[in-house]
């Protein structure tokens, strides 16, 4: 495709559900990001993917937070446990990046937009 | 610790009414100043990188300009279409972000 994109769209949960949410990123693009926007805040990283390194993990809130990726490919965000303040949208970013180099221009996905009752 | 700071949190401009949204920043090496543009219910959308003091980028009624403090984006002559919530990022190992400016253009 010509864009990232993610899904679903829209997620809505129970408190105490694990989620899965998926993103496909723009073919070639060696790096993955994961952001949390929470209502009225800014984006807050969660993770990042260069390549076939180990990721940066700095950001994920809680050991319920995990993420994978295979090689260059579709990456998914998995919450377990979720509670009420999960509750945000959840957006995927992907950039050509040379490991050590700037962050440069991300391009984003549409984002999840997830509500755990 | 990197922070980076936008004012005002929300701005209402009349069409036509020029205007400025501040970006202040405290970053420990900057690799670049990120503007992006989000609308309701999409992810941000890139806009303009710049990376030294007194750089100036210009797309359109947008102009970016940075200091070694801050960044402004100048709004000159804006549309009811550039209605959305701007976002200030600096560059560490993911982007550091502004919690943005939601402008508002009224006809």
């Amino acid at each position: 495709g010509a864009g990232v994109s993610q899904s679903p769209s829209n997620k809505v949960t129970e408190k105490g559900k694990d989620v899965e949410l998926r993103c496909d990123p723009i073919s070639g693009h060696t790096a993955l990001y994961w952001y949390r926007q929470r209502l009225g805040q800014g984006l807050e990283f969660l993770i990042y993917f260069q390549g076939n390194s180990a990721p940066d993990k700095s950001g994920l809130p809680s050991d319920r937070f995990s993420a994978e990726r295979t090689g260059e490919s579709v990456s998914t965000l998995t919450i377990q446990r979720t509670q009420q303040e999960d509750s945000a949208v959840y957006l995927c970013a992907s950039i050509f990046r040379i490991a050590g180099g700037p962050t440069g221009e991300q391009f984003f996905g549409p984002g999840t937009r997830l509500t755990v009752l | 610790e990197d922070q980076v700071t936008q004012s005002p949190e929300a701005l209402r401009l009349q069409e036509g009414e020029s205007s400025s949204l501040n970006c202040s920043y405290t970053v420990s090496g900057l690799r670049g100043l990120f503007w992006y543009r989000q609308d309701p219910g999409k992810g941000p959308e890139f806009l303009f990188t710049l990376y030294s003091a007194g750089e100036e980028k210009e797309k359109e009624r947008l102009k970016a300009t940075l200091t070694k403090k801050e960044s402004f984006l100048h709004i000159t002559a804006p549309k009811p279409e550039d209605s959305a919530t701007y976002l200030c990022a600096t560059s560490g190992t993911a982007l550091i972000f502004g919690k943005g400016t939601t402008l508002s253009v009224s006809s």
